[in-house]
Parts: C-alpha cells; structure tokens; sequence
C-alpha cells in the first residue's frame, strides 16, 4: 500500500455513460498526477494539479476527458460519453515538487 | 518531451538466475525511477535513481546520466519477481513518460 487511494477499482459502463474516478493522494503531497494505462503499454500521462491549480491539460485525450482538485487534497477525473477506446486503467500519483511519485492502484475502466 | 525505451521486452528466467533490464533515454534528465507492476496492475516504486549506484535487497539499479541509459539488476530471481518493470523519466513539471516495459516471468 503506497498511501495513494483510488476508488472505484474497476467500473463497468456502457458507452455513451459518464463515469467519474476518485484519487486520494498521500496528505502532504501537493502534486496530484493522473495516467491512462492501456494493455500491453506503459502508463500515458494526461494531467497534474499542484495543490488546487491544474498546471497541465492539454495531455487530455479530448474535450471528453476532465479532472479537478478542488481544496487541493482529493481529485476526480471524470469522462463523459465514454467510448470503447476508453477501456483502460486510469492511474493516479502523488507527490511533493520532483521526488518519487507514489501511484494508486488504479481504477480498471470497461466499456460495453 | 523525452522518449524512453526498453528492452527486453520479455524475459523468462528460471529461478535463482540474474537478469539485466535496460533503459535509454533521449535526453538528459534529472531523475529517472524504477517500477515494477504486479498482476493486479498496482506500480510500486523501486529506485528514484538520477544517477549512481543504489541497492536494495536483491534489486540494483545504475544510471549513467550522461550516457542517457539506466540499468537494473535482479538477482537469484525468485517467482515473486515476474511482472512488468517500467523506468520512467521527467518532462517539465515531473510528468513521467514511461517505457514500454519489461515483462518478466521467473519460471519456478
């Protein structure tokens, strides 16, 4: 356990549903990170937030996809209108400034 | 941004054997980290390596930064070890891009 919580683990939708992930980053973290991770690949980067500011989002896959961290603690990555090719793992990480990031176990997306 | 690269990209030992994964990089950067992935898809940290020698256990890793390349060593495997192993380095603002993995099976 890294200290990184995601919730759900794994959540199966069908298409045309918005679905809405939640990562609990390690408390005194103030950088929150958010990765796609399809099978047989590494993980993709798609946004981060230092505490509630989000510093990078044009990773995003499309307009579909957004992400919030609203008192800089919690965030949530939420997808509307999913589509098949969003089947995958979406992982979150935190961390302070550079160091090591710490990763969630992920929240395993199918879409039907 | 950088792009990092692995190999190999399988790898079936028996137990008890060493193995070498390797990592390049296309550009300098200023830390590089190991991470091995189990089956259940959780990453857990291994080495936060910029450069040098560091252990832990039965796992080394070096980077020769100016060379752009990271390796890791495991040694006298066990079955515990399979998995997938990703290095990742930094783009501006610490977001990693990662290689496309080692799979490695450690064959009992």
């Amino acid at each position: 356990d890294t200290g990184v919580s995601q919730d759900p683990r794994h959540k199966i939708t069908k298409r045309g549903q918005n679905v809405t992930f939640r990562c609990d980053p390690i408390s005194e973290h103030n950088r929150l990170y958010w990765y796609r991770q399809t099978l047989g690949q590494g993980p993709e980067f798609l946004t981060y937030f230092q505490n509630e500011a989000q510093l990078e989002k044009s990773r995003l896959l499309s307009d579909r996809f957004s992400a919030e961290r609203p008192k800089g603690s919690f965030s949530t990555l939420e997808i509307q209108r999913t589509e098949q090719g969003d089947s995958a793992m979406y992982l979150c990480a935190s961390t302070t400034g550079l160091d090591t990031q710490y990763f969630g176990p992920g929240t395993r997306l199918t879409v039907l | 941004g950088i792009q990092v690269e692995q190999s190999p990209p399988d790898l079936i030992l028996q137990e008890g054997a060493n193995s070498t994964l390797r990592c390049n990089f296309s550009d300098s950067v200023n830390n590089l980290q190991w991470f091995h992935q189990n089956p259940w898809g959780q990453l857990i940290n291994l080495f936060y390596i910029p450069s040098g020698t560091k252990q832990n256990g039965r796992l080394s890793a070096t980077t020769v930064a100016t060379e752009r390349y990271s390796l890791l060593y495991i040694s006298s495997s066990q079955t515990t070890d399979s998995g997938v192993y990703f290095c990742a380095g930094p783009n501006a603002g610490n977001m990693l891009t990662f290689g496309g993995g080692t799979r490695l099976m450690v064959k009992p």
